[in-house]
């Protein structure tokens, strides 16, 4: 096991443009999160997945973002149009169902809109 | 409302010295309190936790952790500081439901003289 597998690690588009990126968390975790981290600030909590469910969603994802967990196993985070308020670091993390144990994070995606 | 205050923005220790990084807290239920560490451009390593029990808690690396009620603070500290510990380190509290984010402060750098 491998840990949690985030790609693209960077990630540099143009104002408007479409960007995807993708998470693989540890094979036996059904639970999936995202959270986006700007800097100087922590990690603010955007969104996430039990199995392919999509459980809860932060106000802070707005209508351009939508992601997905197709089969319960990777997951993608898309952003339309993107601004230059989306720079950040884009943070995926994993864990069991059972309670809050303390997510293994990826890496993350660091995002740059120009 | 729910929050979580890490007082210290930038902290510098001399190697060998100790070191406390502050954590306050704010949280309608039971808290469940963790400490992560974030080296430049990874993503965060859970350094520990606490749930219940005994309200001093050992990590990795050499951290420990006191939580104080009545404070509502989960402190961090090291005896011994390191080079390699140069890094940000992210207090964060969530609560046992399933599928609860966890709520992060906006972090402490430390860095490490010689």
């Amino acid at each position: 096991d491998t840990g949690v597998s985030q790609n693209p690690r960077h990630k540099i588009t143009k104002r408007g443009q479409n960007v995807t990126f993708r998470c693989d968390p540890i094979s036996e975790h059904n639970r999936l999160y995202w959270y986006r981290q700007t800097l100087g600030q922590g990690p603010e909590f955007l969104t996430y997945f039990q199995n392919e469910a999509q459980l809860e969603k932060s106000r802070l994802l707005s209508d351009r973002f939508s992601a997905e967990r197709p089969k319960g196993s990777f997951s993608t985070l898309e952003i339309q149009r993107t601004e230059q308020g989306d720079s950040a670091m884009y943070l995926c993390a994993s864990s069991l169902v059972e309670g809050v144990d303390g997510y293994t994070f990826g890496s993350g995606t660091r995002l740059t809109v120009v | 409302a729910q929050s979580v205050t890490q007082p210290d923005i930038h902290i510098t220790v001399s190697e060998g010295a100790s070191l406390e990084l502050r954590c306050n807290y704010s949280y309608g239920a039971t808290p469940y309190l963790f400490w992560y560490v974030q080296s430049p451009g990874q993503g965060l390593q859970l350094l520990l936790k606490y749930f219940s029990g005994d309200t001093l808690v050992q990590g990795i690396k050499g951290f420990e952790a006191e939580f104080k009620r009545s404070q509502s603070s989960f402190n961090l500290r090291k005896p011994s500081v390191h080079w390699s510990d140069a890094a940000e380190y992210f207090c964060a509290v969530g609560a046992k439901q399933a599928g609860t984010a966890l709520i992060f402060g906006k972090g402490t750098t430390l860095s490490v003289s010689s």
